[in-house]
């Protein structure tokens, strides 16, 4: 059974599309994170949620709107995709205590064309 | 605000050298300390990680201690073998309203036989 899985795990699209990305978790964990990882593996954290509530948005386009319809999910939607948003995008999810293990899902490399 | 920064890649070594990949960071309050690992196409996973200063981390032979006196926690590896060519990731972990995970660049590792 994976842990954090996401789909799809291939996405190529054409500027201006609008696609999500869903995430889900069965590990029991209260937190679900987004990560951006850029063409030189540089991670930054987009969003964070703990119980279905928004935690931590950093300073991310309002292009991007996660959903967490329950504490096993976290989808990702962006709107009117750009070509800067080419990268692989990576959900997570931890216990909600610092000093534990993040598990991460294998990753979305999108593509904008 | 919090960062951490690792030592610049990429490093290539021969099988059986000695490894050691610098990570410092900044922090308020004190942070847990992690290493990750990033396997080709695959997400992250944790390699190990140190809690509280002076602690050790250590898995699959590697090692790196929470040196809190020079904000530093390196990895080292006294004999890489091939299968260790992945890329590296000092994160350090902080409570933002929920755990929040802050990377460093990534250090790629190749080791040639």
């Amino acid at each position: 059974d994976t842990a954090v899985s996401q789909t799809p795990k291939y996405l190529v699209t054409q500027m201006g599309n609008d696609k999500s990305i869903k995430c889900e978790q069965n590990l029991g964990h209260d937190t679900m994170y987004w990560y951006k990882q850029d063409s030189k593996k540089f991670l930054k954290i987009m969003f964070s949620y703990n119980n279905k509530e928004l935690i931590i948005n950093e300073t991310v386009p309002n292009r991007f709107s996660p959903k967490s319809p329950d504490k096993a999910h976290l989808n990702l939607h962006i709107n009117s995709l750009e070509l800067g948003d080419s990268a692989v995008y990576f959900c997570a999810s931890s216990q909600d205590r610092v000093g534990t293990e993040a598990f991460f899902g294998q990753g979305t490399r999108l593509t904008v064309v | 605000g919090d960062s951490v920064t690792q030592m610049e890649g990429p490093v290539t070594l021969s099988e059986e050298a000695f490894l050691t990949i610098n990570c410092t960071y900044t922090a308020t309050g004190y942070p847990s300390l992690f290493w990750y690992v990033q396997y080709p196409g695959e997400g992250l996973q944790l390699l190990l990680k140190a809690t509280k200063a002076d602690d050790k981390g250590s898995n699959k032979g590697f090692e790196a201690t929470y040196r809190k006196e020079t904000t530093s926690f390196h990895l080292e590896k006294g004999s890489v073998q091939v299968s260790d060519s992945a890329v590296y990731f000092c994160a350090l972990s902080i409570i933002q309203g929920a755990q929040k995970l802050v990377f460093g660049q990534g250090t790629r590792l190749t080791i040639n036989p």
